[in-house]
Parts: structure tokens; C-alpha cells; sequence
């Protein structure tokens, strides 16, 4: 079966700083990856994905996500992160690739960043 | 474009009683979810429907919830009886997906957030 793991709880950065939040992953098969944003109260929002294709994605409000088949991570990074971007954040992954589009999460990452 | 709506946004329960959510999708997405989030958790896949089918209803405690979508467009989540362990956000998504294999992202609705006492 298909999984992510998030393997930091919490990533705490200065305003201004880079910001890197992990997500690695196990699949069978070609693996289409997500990132989604949770700021409180408020739904998920989606960040970018990896289907094919070019190994650096870039996704809205200025994230990028690094696929990496021989480490199977999925990375999402910020060069200079803002204070707004402290959220909740999920990495996911589809199951089964060919399958109807259901997605697995990862327990999520809390970000804070300080000014 | 608007989004995907749910509602009510926060409901109150007493255990053993019934509740009903209710989610509208984006205009034109075949495929709609409900997904479960328990507190320090990622979301969890209940139920998702491709039009008026269920195609994946294999998480959804089938003793105590139920779901149906009227005429391929909304869609209502029902919990009776309720537990404690039901507390919990309740979460729509939608997707354009028409077949399976579909590589659409999903978009959320703000969930609703669900306190049995």
C-alpha cells in the first residue's frame, strides 16, 4: 500500500530564512505526489504536485517541492519564508496510481516562523 | 470560481445523538470525498462517490455513517449514532475526474468541525 511520512512534527525557521519541511515515500509503481497547505479553521489548500516530468516543481506562494527517486523524498522548500507561511502542512500521495485518485496523508508538519 | 461549500461549519453534539454535513462541490467536478480529520492526524478517506456511485466507501463505519450524493452534484455525510471518537473536521473535496486514472487535484472545502460530548 501506498504511504508518506512526515518525520518532523514541528519545523521552526526565522523570517527570511529557507525553509525545507520533509515528506519521504513508499509505492508501488510510478508515485504522484502533493503538497496541501492547512492555515486554522480553514480547509486544505493545495500547494503543487509531482506527477512526471521535471524533478523540481514549483507550486503557489513561492514553494517548490524537490522529487527524488533514489532517497524516495518529496521535500517542499521556501527560500526566504514569511511569518504569513506558518501553517499546517500535508504531504500526500495518490492510491493506487491507476486507481480512482484517492489520496493518502501524512500527519502533517507544523511550521512556525518567527520574525 | 467558487469553491467547494460546506456546512454547517461547527456543530455540538451529545453522544448517541445524529448529525448531518453537507458539501457542494465545484461546478462540473464528477468526483466528490469526505475525509475524516482527527486532531494531530492527517486526513483520512471516508467515502468517494464518481457522479451518483460510490467507488471507495472502504474506511466509512458503515454501523454508523452513511453517505448519499443527490443527482451527482451535493452530497450529505450522516453520523447515527454518534460517538466520541466522532469528534473530529469533516472535510469535502471535489475533483474533476470523470474516469479512473485521473491525475485532477483535489480542492477542499473550510470542513466542518464536529464536538460530541
Amino acid at each position: 500500500a501506498q504511504s508518506v511520512a512526515q518525520p518532523e512534527d514541528q519545523v521552526n525557521v526565522a523570517e527570511g530564512n529557507p525553509l525545507t519541511v520533509k515528506c519521504t515515500y513508499s509505492v508501488s509503481g510510478n508515485p504522484y505526489l502533493f503538497w496541501y497547505v492547512q492555515y486554522p479553521n480553514r480547509g486544505l489548500q493545495f500547494l503543487l504536485k509531482y506527477i512526471t516530468g521535471d524533478n523540481l516543481v514549483k507550486g503557489s506562494y513561492g514553494f517548490e517541492a524537490e522529487f527524488n527517486k533514489s532517497q524516495t523524498s518529496f521535500h517542499l522548500k521556501k527560500p526566504s519564508a514569511l511569518v504569513s507561511d506558518s501553517a499546517l502542512y500535508f504531504c500526500a500521495v495518490r492510491d493506487p496510481p491507476g486507481g480512482y485518485n484517492k489520496l493518502i496523508f501524512g500527519a502533517g508538519t507544523r511550521l512556525a516562523v518567527h520574525p | 470560481e467558487a469553491g467547494v461549500a460546506q456546512s454547517p461549519r461547527y456543530k455540538i453534539i451529545e453522544k448517541r445523538q445524529s448529525v448531518a454535513f453537507w458539501c457542494n462541490p465545484i461546478s462540473g467536478h464528477a468526483t466528490l470525498y469526505w475525509y475524516q480529520q482527527i486532531l494531530g492526524q492527517g486526513p483520512k478517506l471516508l467515502i468517494q462517490f464518481q457522479n451518483n456511485g460510490v467507488v471507495d466507501d472502504s474506511q466509512l463505519p458503515k454501523d454508523r455513517f452513511s453517505a448519499e450524493r443527490l443527482k451527482g452534484v451535493d452530497s450529505t455525510l450522516k453520523i447515527q449514532p454518534a460517538k466520541l471518537e466522532d469528534s473530529a473536521v469533516y472535510l469535502c473535496a471535489s475533483s474533476y475526474s470523470r474516469t479512473s486514472g485521473g491525475q485532477e487535484t483535489q480542492y477542499f472545502g473550510p470542513g466542518t468541525r464536529l464536538l460530541v460530548l
